[in-house]
């Protein structure tokens, strides 16, 4: 079992600073079944990132993802207002398909 | 567009069965991997089970945790799949959702709400 660890648990920026997010995983992943979301309360979970890099549908590109093997990272160029909340890594290669336990972003 | 919709959520008793439905659009689901994943309140996201795509057999894995007790089935004339949830615990009341990969891109329901309380 492939287990993620997100790195720090919470962070709190104010807007228009830069947030760097890591997940890593206990033992190798492939990169084209890594993905990065953010969810907010009350909520669904939100793609922001596939593949590693890969910017989903409509996401801006403040967001950016990279990273291979066991350590990830992602990246918010600019924060905004509507980026608080619960971002959470994700490796979808081998069962049993794991989530980090989140990475909560705080605006001041 | 791809859409998928989740249904059956419910309170039920502790040690009762609920069926969940995912009606998908926009995609073929024999055609794709799809998982189930549930949010207990206030807590992270937990991966429950997949079913493969037709071609890889419709086969099913589960987290060890359920015990057996939940299984996937799909209904590919209904281009939905179902959640069978039996013996039902405390634990388990969530959001679960499903989840559909289409070339590698997962693609989320917005989730059906189960209460496990008596």
């Amino acid at each position: 079992e492939i287990v993620l660890t997100q790195t720090p648990g919470t962070l709190s920026l104010s807007p228009g600073e830069r947030a760097t997010l890591f997940c890593r995983a206990s033992r190798s992943v492939n990169s084209r079944y890594f993905g990065w979301y953010h969810q907010k309360p009350g909520q669904a979970p939100r793609l922001l990132i596939y593949g590693a890099s890969n910017r989903a549908t409509g996401i801006p590109d403040r967001f950016s993802g990279s990273g291979s093997g066991t350590d990830f990272t992602l990246t918010i160029s600019r924060l905004e207002p509507e980026d608080c909340g619960v971002f959470y890594c994700h490796h979808y290669v081998t069962s049993p398909f794991s989530f980090g336990p989140g990475t909560k972003v705080e605006i001041k | 567009e791809v859409r998928l919709v989740e249904s059956g959520g419910d309170l039920v008793q502790p040690g009762g069965s609920l069926r969940l439905s995912c009606a998908a659009s926009g995609l073929i689901v024999s055609e794709h991997d799809m998982d189930w994943v549930r949010q207990a309140p206030g807590q992270g996201l937990e991966w429950v089970g997949r079913s493969t795509k037709k071609i890889d057999g419709h086969t099913t894995e589960y987290a060890a945790s359920l015990e057996g007790r939940f299984s996937i089935s799909r209904e590919d004339s209904q281009n939905s799949l179902n959640l069978q949830m039996n013996s039902l615990k405390s634990d388990d009341t969530a959001v679960y959702y499903c989840v559909f990969y289409i070339s590698g891109i997962p693609y989320w329901g917005q989730g059906t709400l189960v209460t496990v309380s008596s």
